[in-house]
């Protein structure tokens, strides 16, 4: 089993759409998580953290549920801007701190 | 977060050949650095931890001898692709941690090798 799993897409949607992406991590010690946007062929951005408590950031809410070991990003009002991958991330905890990438999902908003 | 810059940004080798990428941690001092590689449509997978003054902490399974990492000051990390081949072909990049900013990543390299 992959340390991170996503959804593997691709989602196409169109314009003004509502899409969300979900997201799990196998570690159970694991302390922080992220969601991380990647246009192609470029390095990733950090898109937001994620916290057991929810938080958003305009159009884009994120969630965590630390018991079903489960993260999902919320895009509503999708911009043909917000196509692009989006990495789910963990870090480990522990000495070795490292992060943990997600494969991607990869979004397609259509005019 | 802090500022990374990562150089080349693409390089195209003959197979037998070697390949130096560099990353510098512009605005910060960064005593760790991170060495990823993402082939198409997966992941980035953690290669290594370059640590400025010591050896690398390679990840199962990459090539200490094949991927050589120094980190000989606080501002600049080298990956070297010694012997590249056809299946070294993929995307590497570098990032830096800073306390507070969390991580920031190099543009990233694209390697081909023919």
């Amino acid at each position: 089993r992959k340390e991170v799993e996503q959804d593997p897409g691709p989602f196409n949607v169109p314009e003004g759409a509502t899409v969300a992406f979900n997201c799990t991590y196998s570690n159970s010690a694991s302390q922080s998580f992220f969601w991380y946007r990647q246009d192609c062929r470029k390095e990733p951005k950090l898109l937001m953290s994620v916290y057991s408590s929810g938080n958003e950031d305009g159009r884009f809410t994120a969630q965590l549920n630390r018991a079903s070991q489960y993260i999902s990003l919320l895009i509503r009002d999708s911009k043909l801007s917000d196509s692009a991958t989006y990495l789910c991330v963990v870090l480990s905890s522990g000495s070795a701190r490292q992060l943990t990438f997600g494969s991607g999902t990869q979004l397609t908003v259509l005019p | 977060g802090a500022v990374v810059s990562q150089h080349p940004s693409r390089v195209i080798c003959k197979s037998g050949t070697s390949v130096k990428i560099e990353c510098r941690s512009l605005d910060f001092q960064a005593t760790t650095m991170f060495w990823y590689r993402q082939f198409p449509k997966q992941s980035l997978m953690l290669m290594a931890t370059s640590n400025e003054g010591s050896k690398a902490t390679y990840e199962q399974g990459v090539e200490k001898d094949k991927f050589l990492i120094n980190h000989a000051s606080l501002t600049l990390s080298t990956l070297t692709v010694t012997s590249a081949h056809p299946e070294d072909s993929s995307f590497y990049i570098c990032s830096v941690s800073r306390a507070n900013y969390g991580y920031t990543f190099g543009s990233g390299t694209r390697l081909t090798v023919v």
